[in-house]
């Protein structure tokens, strides 16, 4: 098995509205990472958390706040976003060299 | 430089081979990977290469690796529609214990016609 499970797979949201993006596998990985992909682009590292803890932000504004409750478990909360912020949000996780991504969040911000 | 490069398009015929190429930036990097992204999917991890490794052969994948010119190619044999997608080239910039950074190429799109 090597499925990250995201919810949900569409988002819209309005600018002033706060709303939360989950990631879910059970792979017993303990690195979990959150991307943005806008289209036709790469995905762009946003987060990483290993071990339940945060090791990597990108940077990101602090209207994207990453979370990550258990092992098995992570979750991105957003407030206040931008329309520029509409894309699509994958998690990943990963065990060793292999880095596996979850099907993703189509997220658009009116 | 600091960038994977890929070319932007592949069209093939149908029952062709098709072959991606990507360029890297470390030569120190320890893995190299091909990812597949279908439309309003996800990535989806195709194959992957330890840099101590020349060929990398997975059913009809095969994955040629030239550290010296640090040139990464992944050849799919007997083309089929459902390989239509993006191919995304990448490496590894951080390694730890704990994670793994990689940094993608802008991707291939491959197209596949009768």
């Amino acid at each position: 098995d090597t499925e990250v499970t995201q919810t949900p797979k569409h988002l819209v949201m309005g600018m002033t509205n706060k709303k939360s993006l989950k990631c879910e596998q059970h792979m017993g990985h303990r690195a979990m990472y959150w991307y943005k992909q806008k289209a036709k682009k790469p995905p762009e590292l946003m987060f990483v958390y290993s071990y339940e803890k945060l090791s990597i932000n990108e940077s990101v504004p602090s209207r994207f706040s990453p979370e990550c409750p258990n092992s098995s478990l992570l979750n991105l909360h957003l407030h206040a976003l931008q329309p520029e912020d509409s894309a699509l949000y994958l998690c990943a996780s990963s065990a060793q060299e292999k880095l596996f991504f979850g099907s993703g969040t189509q997220l658009s911000v009116l | 430089g600091e960038d994977v490069e890929q070319s932007l398009f592949l069209s093939v015929r149908e029952g062709d081979s098709s072959v991606i190429n990507c360029t890297y930036t470390d030569s120190s990097s320890t893995y190299l990977y091909w990812y597949k992204q279908e439309p309003g999917a996800g990535l989806q991890l195709l194959t992957y290469i330890f840099s101590n490794m020349d060929m990398k052969q997975d059913q009809r994948l095969t994955v040629l690796l030239n550290k010296k010119d640090k040139h990464l190619s992944l050849r799919i044999a007997d083309t089929q529609t459902g390989d239509s997608a993006i191919y995304f080239c990448a490496e590894i910039k951080v390694r730890t214990g704990g994670y793994n950074k990689l940094i993608f190429g802008a991707g291939t799109r491959l197209a596949v016609h009768p």
